[in-house]
């Protein structure tokens, strides 16, 4: 069965700080994995992507994501904050198997000025 | 760049009116899906096409849903009758034809409000 585990519902940092996102995952196969961003009424951007190859993904926007087979987790981090980054973030998987996506339940990430 | 088109942006209804929206997936992508996403929470599957089939429609509430995409290219979804609980965003995704690199592409979304 695949799942997806969004551990934090909410994480608040100030401009300029780290920011981590964490997602587990559990997958049958071999999995690709995602992080996509919504702004407020907004569809969903694609930040980055695990496809196998790289287990450390750069994205957009100065976002990264390491594949940690060993942990099952895929968490998504970036050096500085900026006030632009305030959205909702949601980690998918792909168990490619049929081209099916699972997303987590989703993160709002808030920057304080 | 190629996009996902949806229309309308926005939709106001009753409740036991008929609504429908329409999305335009990427030229040549062949899955299309229909997601629901009630505010506050994650998208969630409604229906996803594989050309003009259906592949999955487990989680499409058939008494008052409906979708097509009977050329395989553009699709809409029906309600009818709405009902207050169906308020939400649809949203819109296509992606390319399987592959270990498929992702989806996402459309801008038809949000919903029923009164």
């Amino acid at each position: 069965a695949q799942s997806v585990t969004q551990l934090d519902s909410h994480v608040s940092v100030s401009e300029g700080t780290p920011v981590l996102l964490r997602c587990n995952y559990s997958s049958s196969y071999s999995p690709s994995l995602f992080w996509y961003v919504q702004h407020p009424n907004k569809g969903l951007q694609l930040l980055l992507k695990y496809t196998s190859a790289a287990t450390l993904v750069k994205g957009i926007n100065g976002f990264e994501a390491e594949f940690k087979k060993s942990e099952t987790s895929f968490h998504l981090t970036k050096p500085s904050a900026h006030m632009s980054d305030a959205a909702e973030y949601f980690c998918v998987v792909n168990p490619n198997t049929g081209n099916q996506f699972y997303f987590g339940t989703g993160t709002s990430l808030t920057v304080i000025p | 760049e190629a996009e996902v088109a949806q229309s309308p942006r926005y939709k106001i209804t009753e409740k036991s009116q008929a609504v429908a929206f329409w999305c335009d997936p990427i030229s040549g992508h062949a899955t299309l899906y229909w997601y629901r996403q009630i505010l506050g929470q994650g998208p969630e599957l409604l229906v996803q096409f594989q050309d003009e089939s259906v592949v999955d429609d487990s989680q499409l509430p058939k008494d008052r849903f409906s979708a097509e995409r009977l050329k395989g290219v553009d699709s809409t979804l029906k309600i009818q009758p709405a009902e207050l609980g169906d308020s939400a965003m649809y949203l819109c995704a296509s992606s390319p034809r399987g592959g270990r690199t498929g992702e989806l592409f996402f459309g801008e979304g038809s949000r919903l409000t029923v009164l």
